[in-house]
């Protein structure tokens, strides 16, 4: 079936450093892949999207990219900062009605 | 700005007691979701709702029911809550994208 499965946490990084969050997934067909981030305290936030192979979504920084022939999709930033601080959570888009399939979550801790 | 609310942020019951989680989005969105997210577990579905009075269960429905009679309004209901159900609870509604809500804290004592 389908699943997605994340590089396990926590990791701690310090400020300005090279980020690299594993992602890959096991799908039939064509998945749309998502990176969403849940700040404390808040719900989970949307922070980037790719509809098909080879597309690269970004935000605030942020980068992955749909590797459909190694089943990928690793969230990087080039140098983080302590507000990057968070739960980042793969997920995978199937069937029908927005059903979404989540990995594990991997928590972010970056220290000044 | 888009909104999904969720009735409570912190919740203590009992255990045996019947316990309602109410969430509320302003979208006019069709597709509603309850998850529950344990550590190391990742977001798990629970019941999910295309329309008014419809339901599909998810991943993990078993002692969670759901109620939707508006389309803006959809209840997770915990019939006689148990320890194990102790949680986070995010409610979610769909439209390009997935929205989601801050999430209820439920600890069952």
């Amino acid at each position: 079936g389908n699943s997605v499965t994340q590089m396990e946490g926590p990791v701690t990084l310090s400020e300005e450093a090279f980020l690299t969050i594993n992602c890959t997934y096991t799908a039939t067909g064509y998945p749309s892949l998502f990176w969403y981030v849940q700040y404390p305290g808040e719900g989970l936030q949307l922070l980037l999207k790719a509809t098909k192979a080879d597309d690269k979504g970004s935000n605030k920084g942020f980068e992955a990219t749909y590797r459909k022939e190694t089943t990928s999709f690793h969230l990087e930033k080039g140098s983080v900062q302590v507000s990057d601080s968070a739960v980042y959570f793969c997920a995978l888009y199937y069937n029908q009605g927005g059903k979404l399939i989540f990995g594990q979550g991997t928590e972010l801790s970056v220290k000044p | 700005d888009v909104k999904v609310t969720q009735s409570s942020r912190y919740l203590v019951k009992r255990t045996g007691e019947k316990v309602f989680l109410e969430c509320v989005q302003d979208m006019d969105h069709e597709n509603m979701f309850w998850y529950r997210q344990d550590p190391g577990l990742g977001l798990r579905l629970i019941y999910f709702s295309y329309d008014v009075k419809m339901k599909e269960k998810g991943d993990i429905p078993e002692g969670y029911s759901v109620s939707r009679e508006k389309k803006e309004r959809f209840s997770l209901i915990l019939e006689s809550a148990s320890t194990n159900q102790t949680s986070m609870y995010l409610c979610a509604s769909t439209g390009y994208e997935q929205y989601f809500g801050p999430g209820t804290r439920l600890t069952v004592t």
